[in-house]
């Protein structure tokens, strides 16, 4: 679909699994984003990692903990999730951003999490 | 506080038909805005993207216009076809080190024959 890529495309877990979700982009972008999606509602940044760093976290509980080895690789590691935290997880590549330039992201095919 | 709100919530028209979706915002420093669609669990994928500069922007079917000083855009789709059936997401960026956008709810839009 994209040059982003999710893996895997469905999870289904036990609130005491540990889990984690890989995302890779093949863009040569040196950002990276995770989004939680929910049912009917909008999109909400997560995490974001530009040039290796995190560099915004957006009040997301711990049980939930991102990693960004590479500039190509960002992972999402789950552990001890709650029901509500079912969702579709997006994850998004772009440049960082440079002046007088649009860096738009490109997003990956989603992860759809559901927690029991 | 930065904020994107779409309308109307969803649309129902018939094939072959055209149809106008709002956005407003209120996001600061404004950067750029873009339209997004979205398939039903699936990615969103970028339809236009248009800068404080740019008052109109046409990718084949979809049109989008911008009105940075009222804040509002809107996306035109012509001659609809019901694949055109998706999530239509209005996002606002701001200017920051890096590509933080703003989503709003979406629009679901559904082509019928």
């Amino acid at each position: 679909e994209t040059g982003v890529t999710q893996t895997p495309r469905h999870l289904v877990m036990g609130m005491t699994n540990k889990k984690s979700l890989k995302c890779e982009q093949h863009l040569g972008h040196n950002a990276m984003y995770w989004y939680k999606q929910s049912a009917k509602k909008p999109l909400e940044l997560m995490f974001v990692y530009s040039l290796e760093e995190r560099v915004e976290n957006n009040s997301v509980p711990s049980r939930f903990s991102p990693e960004c080895p590479n500039s190509s690789h960002l992972f999402l590691h789950l552990h001890t999730l709650q029901p509500e935290d079912s969702a579709l997880y997006l994850c998004a590549s772009s440049q960082a951003r440079t002046s007088g330039r649009i860096n738009e992201q490109f997003f990956g095919p989603g992860t759809r999490l559901t927690v029991l | 506080k930065n904020q994107v709100e779409q309308s109307p919530q969803s649309l129902i028209i018939l094939e072959g038909k055209n149809c106008t979706l709002q956005c407003n915002y209120t996001v600061s420093p404004f950067s750029n805005l873009r339209w997004y669609k979205q398939d039903t669990g699936r990615g969103p994928v970028s339809l236009t993207i248009m800068t404080f500069s740019e008052n109109t922007k046409s990718n084949g079917r979809y049109t989008a216009t911008l009105d940075a000083d009222t804040k509002q855009s809107s996306l035109h789709i012509t001659a609809s076809q019901l694949s055109d059936s998706a999530s239509y997401i209005c996002v606002v960026s701001a200017k920051t080190s890096y590509d933080k956008v703003i989503f709003g709810p979406g629009t679901s839009l559904s082509v019928i024959p």
